[in-house]
């Protein structure tokens, strides 16, 4: 099993371009995150998906969009980059809750937008 | 929304000593706290965990405690070796939620 998986694992981006990060598990979870990671600020969670069609909001969503049309992918979009999106992106999947809790996480994409 | 502390930011601590994280929640129904550890340029994975009807629990070297009257958790590692060098996060699950809140993390270096 590969676990999960993030494609890219590096981009540069110029200010206004767009890009989409894809998440691949293969864990059968039901539910998948995603994260950003800044330096002194921990995982702070952007969206989320409860299961396949299903996507809400986390702490920090604007400027991104989501979408899980698969159960084993779930894509963050970034629509009009932003140097304030600079960061490393982390994906995660878990069980439906109440069976396990623990999240798994993806290996990241540094993502620089100049 | 839950809100979770963390402290330490950093310590340093040479090999052989304990280490201990501390971290406080806010939400009185979070139920489950689970605590990551982030080598350089790694992805997070998880460590230990602790439901909120346990008090304690072990792990060969580390531990995690629970204090749900005072609503903090910690996380000790004894006997500390140069590869427990990482970033550790905390983090607080608030019941019936499917998310997770995390701390600012808790930079570990063990000197040799």
């Amino acid at each position: 099993n590969a676990g999960v998986t993030q494609t890219p694992k590096f981009r540069v981006l110029k200010t206004g371009q767009s890009m989409t990060l894809l998440c691949a598990q293969d864990m059968n979870h039901e539910y998948m995150y995603w994260y950003r990671q800044d330096p002194g600020m921990g995982l702070r969670l952007i969206h989320y998906s409860v299961g396949e069609g299903t996507t809400a909001k986390g702490e920090v969503p604007d400027g991104y969009n989501v979408s899980r049309l698969k159960k084993q992918n779930f894509l963050l979009g970034l629509e009009s980059a932003a140097p304030s999106q600079t960061s490393v992106y982390f994906c995660a999947s878990s069980y439906q809750a109440g069976v396990s809790y623990e999240q798994y996480f993806g290996p990241g994409t540094r993502l620089t937008v100049t | 929304g839950e809100n979770v502390e963390q402290h330490p930011s950093t310590l340093s601590v040479q090999e052989g000593d304990s280490a201990v994280i501390k971290c406080t929640y806010s939400d009185s129904a979070s139920n489950y706290f689970p605590w990551y550890k982030q080598e350089l340029g790694k992805r997070p994975q998880l460590i230990i965990d602790i439901r909120s009807n346990v008090g304690e629990k072990k792990d060969q070297r580390i531990a995690v405690t629970l204090n749900k009257t005072a609503k903090h958790f910690s996380l000790h590692i004894t006997e500390t070796q140069p590869e427990d060098s990482a970033v550790y996060f905390c983090a607080a699950r608030i019941g019936g939620y499917s998310t997770l809140t995390f701390g600012k993390g808790t930079m570990l270096l063990v000197s040799p």
